[in-house]
């Protein structure tokens, strides 16, 4: 399969922890990558490999994976946190080829 | 610093076709691959194929294939993209990103973006 699903809404109270998931046959094989997107912006890399951040990017990000399942996890959300984040990997058929999750939209309450 | 510039926002009617360029400065253009990302408004990101500047070796996801083309120009370390045959749900943001050089069989995602092109397509 060349899917990756994630929900389309999470919502997490200011300063808690939330964890945004990505599942798709593809994360048996490869790491997810992932990108945070705020209005009119590009999107930023946040996590990727077993579980780097990019210089610059807050140790409150985190990434696991299990199985068919990628997780991105955000410990003490902070209200700048709100915003689309993106799960990406290698499509498994071998072919080079690229795959996005549908995204999930953060809302800090 | 590391970035990607496009080029600026393009109208085109229906059955146009669209290049955009996305130029690379503060590392070594051959050295890394470039992908090709567009977005609607409202929604999400889908990849558009891939290029190796050094070979120039490509591949395009099944839905653009026959209709983009990706090239480029070592010499000014600028990438392209062409999409063809364009209809009005071909309007979009097109990104280019740089993907992290990874192992053989393993992928890291893509480090740096470029602005994006805002590409209309309208009668």
């Amino acid at each position: 399969s060349s899917e990756l699903t994630q929900d389309p809404a999470v919502s997490v109270a200011l300063g808690q922890t939330v964890r945004i998931t990505c599942q798709g046959d593809s994360l048996r094989s490869y790491y997810a990558s992932w990108y945070q997107q705020k209005p009119g912006q590009a999107p930023v890399l946040v996590i990727y490999g077993k579980n780097n951040r990019p210089s610059g990017i807050p140790d409150r990000f985190s990434g696991s994976s299990s199985g068919n399942t990628a997780s991105l996890t955000i410990t003490g959300a902070q209200a700048e946190d709100e915003a689309d984040y993106y799960c990406n990997s290698r499509d498994s058929s071998g072919n080079h080829h690229v795959v996005f999750g549908g995204g999930t939209k953060l809302t800090v309450l | 610093q590391v970035q990607l510039v496009q080029s600026g926002a393009e109208v085109k009617k229906p059955g146009a076709s669209v290049k955009v360029s996305c130029k690379a400065s503060g590392y070594t253009f051959t050295s890394y691959d470039i992908n090709w990302v567009r977005q609607a408004t409202g929604q999400g990101l889908e990849w558009m194929g891939w290029m190796n500047p050094n070979s120039g070796n490509t591949g395009y996801a099944q839905k653009f294939q026959g209709r983009v083309t990706m090239t480029r120009n070592t010499s000014i370390s600028t990438a392209y993209m062409e999409l063809s045959s364009l209809r009005s749900e071909d309007t979009a943001v097109y990104y280019c990103a740089r993907e992290i050089a990874a192992p053989t069989y393993y992928y890291y995602g893509m480090d740096v973006w470029g602005q994006g092109t805002t590409v209309t397509v309208s009668s």
